[in-house]
């Protein structure tokens, strides 16, 4: 069975500052990858995915993520935070022979000081 | 396009009793799943309909069941809650099952006292 790490719980940054939140997986085979954002208030919304192709994903509102296969990572980062950006990140991992389940991370709650 | 849509937004229901979810899957998608997000952790898959049957199941105990219906929308049901139900459940709806983007409801808030 898969898992997904994510290392750093809370995180605090001034805008401007540029970010990376951590995301490690086990699993053997195959995967698809995601970022998923919650915004106060909101539902679980897509950032960005990797399924195949250039290991560097471009998403939405300027962010990206890496995908290391060796290192069993997908790291993602933004090079300037701003204080919307404000919200709790998710990775999540979908195993390719696991139909569409997702498994998720414990999540990363960022606060942007204005 | 419609997105999806889950209700009801909160419930509060005592240990014991029986309770149900809805989900109205995204237009165009036939497949559904649930997730449980307890307070301060990530969703935890609980099972998934594709065309109205069960297609995977987590590590979830048989008290939790559900339906996908023609229209692919979805219900969760759980018999005999327990203090530890207590969660945000979310739907997620998609297209096929090869590792498709889900999109998310805004959950369902369950309290069980």
């Amino acid at each position: 069975a898969q898992s997904v790490s994510q290392h750093n719980h809370h995180v605090i940054l001034s805008e401007a500052a540029s970010l990376e939140l951590g995301c490690n997986y086990s699993y053997g085979g195959t995967v698809n990858l995601f970022w998923y954002v919650q915004y106060p208030g909101q539902h679980l919304q897509l950032l960005l995915k990797y399924f195949s192709g250039d290991p560097l994903v471009k998403g939405i509102k300027g962010f990206e993520a890496e995908f290391i296969k060796s290192k069993f990572s997908f790291n993602l980062r933004k090079p300037s935070v701003q204080w919307s950006d404000t919200a709790e990140y998710f990775c999540a991992v979908n195993a390719r022979n696991a139909g569409n389940m997702l498994t998720f991370g414990g999540g990363t709650r960022l606060m942007v000081k204005p | 396009e419609t997105g999806v849509t889950q209700s009801p937004t909160h419930l509060i229901k005592t240990r014991g009793q029986q309770v149900t979810l809805r989900c109205s899957s995204q237009s165009g998608h036939n497949t559904v799943s649930w997730y449980q997000q307890a307070l301060g952790q990530g969703p935890q898959f609980i099972f998934q309909y594709y065309r109205e049957e069960e297609n995977g199941r987590g590590n979830f105990p048989p008290r939790f069941s559900g339906l996908q219906f023609p229209n692919y929308s979805s219900e969760l049901n759980v018999n005999a809650l327990e203090l530890d139900d207590s969660a945000l459940y979310l739907c997620a709806s998609s297209l096929g099952l090869a590792g498709e983007t889900q999109y998310f409801g805004p959950g369902t808030r369950l309290t069980v006292l």
